[in-house]
């Protein structure tokens, strides 16, 4: 299966260290995306990326958080001094831009990383 | 913001239809109905996605109404393995990316 992968799956951390998680996206797919989950709430946006440039990150949450896809395929994203309302679900996500609207603007998800801050 | 507006849980009978609807008052001109699922424990699934005219795939039906206010989504034959929470969301296709997921519809489908 060449779907969404994300590592971790599961992190543990204490307050005040940092956490960068991997994604790997699907492989022909030049878009790229970070989404935030917390428990009982629908994702939501963070950041994302056509290939190696960054084309939205005013949503980060705050300057502790940063995200990087240096090669246009595999993307971090990096969570400095962790607090305990980081602890959520990090969700990456794949596109293929497509000629047509119609077309190909189907995110495909990853299982997610859960962070638990103690 | 959520540009949608969905019940917060339903529930349906194992081997008949879910109709999940949606109401999106506000929709404007470019923007599609997305329908994606999230199974527990597993990130959203892309279902179906419509402008005007109804919509149909192996997983599901589309139904848009013809002012476009509001939508349902139809699991023709429902099976437990549909149990999920169900997001309808509205997007610009032709401005930005993201997804603006409000909070769903749990689906829990029972035997």
């Amino acid at each position: 299966d060449t779907g969404v992968s994300q590592d971790p799956r599961h992190k543990i951390t204490k307050r005040g260290q940092n956490v960068t998680f991997r994604c790997d996206p699907i492989s022909e797919h030049n878009r790229l995306y970070w989404y935030r989950q917390t428990l009982g709430q629908g994702p939501e946006f963070l950041t994302y990326f056509q290939n190696e440039a960054q084309l939205e990150k005013s949503r980060l949450l705050s300057d502790r958080f940063s995200a990087e896809r240096p090669k246009g395929s595999f993307s971090t994203l990096e969570i400095q001094r962790t607090e305990q309302g980081d602890s959520a679900m990090y969700l990456c996500a794949s596109s293929q831009t497509m000629g047509l609207a119609r077309e190909g603007f189907e995110q495909f998800f990853g299982p997610g990383t859960r962070l638990t801050v103690l | 913001d959520a540009k949608t507006t969905q019940p917060t849980s339903m529930d349906c009978a194992e081997g008949r239809a879910a109709n999940l609807p949606c109401n999106h008052s506000t929709i404007s001109g470019n923007e599609y109905v997305y329908w994606y699922r999230q199974i527990h424990s597993q990130g959203p699934q892309y279902i179906i996605h419509g402008l005007k005219n109804n919509e149909t795939n192996e997983m599901a039906s589309l139904i848009i109404t013809e002012d476009r206010k509001s939508s349902t989504l139809i699991l023709p034959h429902a099976t437990l393995r549909d149990t999920a929470v169900y997001y309808c969301i509205v997007r610009d296709n032709n401005a930005g990316n993201m997804l603006t997921f409000g909070g769903g519809t749990r689906l829990m489908v029972k035997p």
